[in-house]
Order: C-alpha cells, then sequence, then structure tokens
C-alpha cells in the first residue's frame, strides 16, 4: 500500500496562474478531504468527498475547486493563483465509520505563489 | 463550533512519561475526542482516539475526564522522535460529513 499520495513536492506559481494538486489513496477509502495549513497554525479543511461524485465545502473554500470521479483520485484545482494561497496543502483520507475516524495524509505539497 | 484548548509549549525529559493536556468545555455528547501528531515537514499522523471511556493503544494512551470537558494524552516512555506538534481535536459529525478542527497544538520538546 502507497497510502496517500500527493504530486507535485513543491511548485511556484505567479500570480493569476492556476495549477492542480493531485491526491491519490489505494486504501479504497471514501472520505478524502483537502486541508491547508499556513506557518506556525493548525490544518484548516478547504473541501471534502464522502464518496466519489459527492463534494461539499468546508472552513476555507474559497479560490479553490474540487472534483472526486474515482475513489481513488480527489484533485484541488486553484484558478487564479494570489499569495494568500500561498501554504501548505494536504490530502487525507478516511474510512466513514460511526466510531470516529482515522485520517491519514500525505506528505504535503508546499505552494509558494508570488 | 466545539474548540479545544492546549498549552502551546511542552518539554520532558527523554524516557520519562509525559502527560499531554486538551480542554474542550464545550463538547457535545457525540464529538469524539481524537489526538494527531506532526513531526516536522511531515503530515499529521494519527494517534489515538476515544469518546468516554479511556483508551490505550502502541503509540499512547488517552485518559478522558468523567464529564468530558477535558482529556489527557500519555505518553509512556518519551522516545526522541516523539518531539512533534500534538494536536488535540473533536471530531464533530453531522450527518454524512465528519470534520477534524486543528488547533494549534502543543510543540513537544524531548530534552535527551
Amino acid at each position: 500500500n502507497a497510502g496517500v499520495t500527493q504530486t507535485p513536492k513543491f511548485r511556484i506559481l505567479k500570480i493569476g496562474q492556476s495549477m492542480t494538486l493531485q491526491c491519490a489513496q489505494d486504501m479504497n477509502h471514501n472520505y478524502m478531504y483537502w486541508y491547508r495549513q499556513d506557518p506556525g497554525m493548525g490544518l484548516k479543511l478547504i473541501y471534502y468527498s464522502v464518496g466519489a461524485g459527492i463534494t461539499d465545502k468546508g472552513e476555507v473554500p474559497n479560490g479553490y475547486n474540487v472534483s472526486r470521479s474515482t475513489t481513488e483520485d480527489f484533485p484541488l484545482r486553484l484558478e487564479l493563483a494570489a499569495p494568500s494561497q500561498t501554504s501548505v496543502y494536504f490530502c487525507a483520507s478516511s474510512y466513514s465509520t460511526r466510531r470516529g475516524d482515522e485520517q491519514y495524509f500525505g506528505p504535503g505539497t508546499r505552494l509558494t505563489v508570488t | 463550533d466545539a474548540k479545544t484548548t492546549q498549552p502551546n509549549s511542552m518539554e520532558s525529559n527523554e524516557e520519562e512519561p509525559v502527560h499531554l493536556p486538551c480542554n474542550h468545555s464545550t463538547i457535545s455528547g457525540t464529538d469524539y475526542i481524537h489526538w494527531y501528531r506532526q513531526l516536522p515537514s511531515q503530515g499529521p499522523e494519527y494517534v489515538i482516539h476515544g469518546l468516554t471511556s479511556n483508551v490505550n493503544n502502541r503509540m499512547a494512551s488517552l485518559a478522558i475526564a468523567e464529564d468530558r470537558k477535558s482529556s489527557t494524552l500519555i505518553l509512556h516512555r518519551a522516545t526522541l522522535r516523539d518531539a512533534a506538534v500534538y494536536y488535540c481535536i473533536l471530531l464533530i459529525s453531522s450527518g454524512s460529513a465528519r470534520q477534524l478542527t486543528f488547533g494549534s497544538g502543543t510543540q513537544l520538546t524531548v530534552l535527551p
């Protein structure tokens, strides 16, 4: 099992450019999540998905879009990059259970917008 | 929103027990208490979770107060590899959504 994988590891964007952060998991998890982490802070939820074809907004969705066409993949799209989107982005996945979900995190993508 | 309060930082000596406290006075009856840790330049890693009873696993123990307004993560023998930021989080379930709300965590330093 590779777990949760993210690409790229690092990226520098110019203001106004677009890009897609890739996330894949091979654990057959239903739930997938995108978080961002600003320096010295905890993680904030951007979007999440409870299964293929179903997505919903988290705490900080503005400036981002997601899609979930398969169980395995959950890409995050930045349409018009802004300096405020400079952050580390983490993708995570989990089973859907009633007892509380253990989330598995990827290694992160460090994005700088200049 | 149910939130948690943790000390910004703690220190421990290697091979001694560590007790990391967390207050969550606004917890509701169905909120699970989760602990994650984050080593430098890595994604968060699950440590343990519980609802009402104390819990043990290979990594740690979780002691939950009877009124559930506070909890303590216990590392029985700290090692240098346990130096990380530890997050106490409430898992809030609303319909099909299960959201972890991260605070700023406790930076644990382990001294050799």
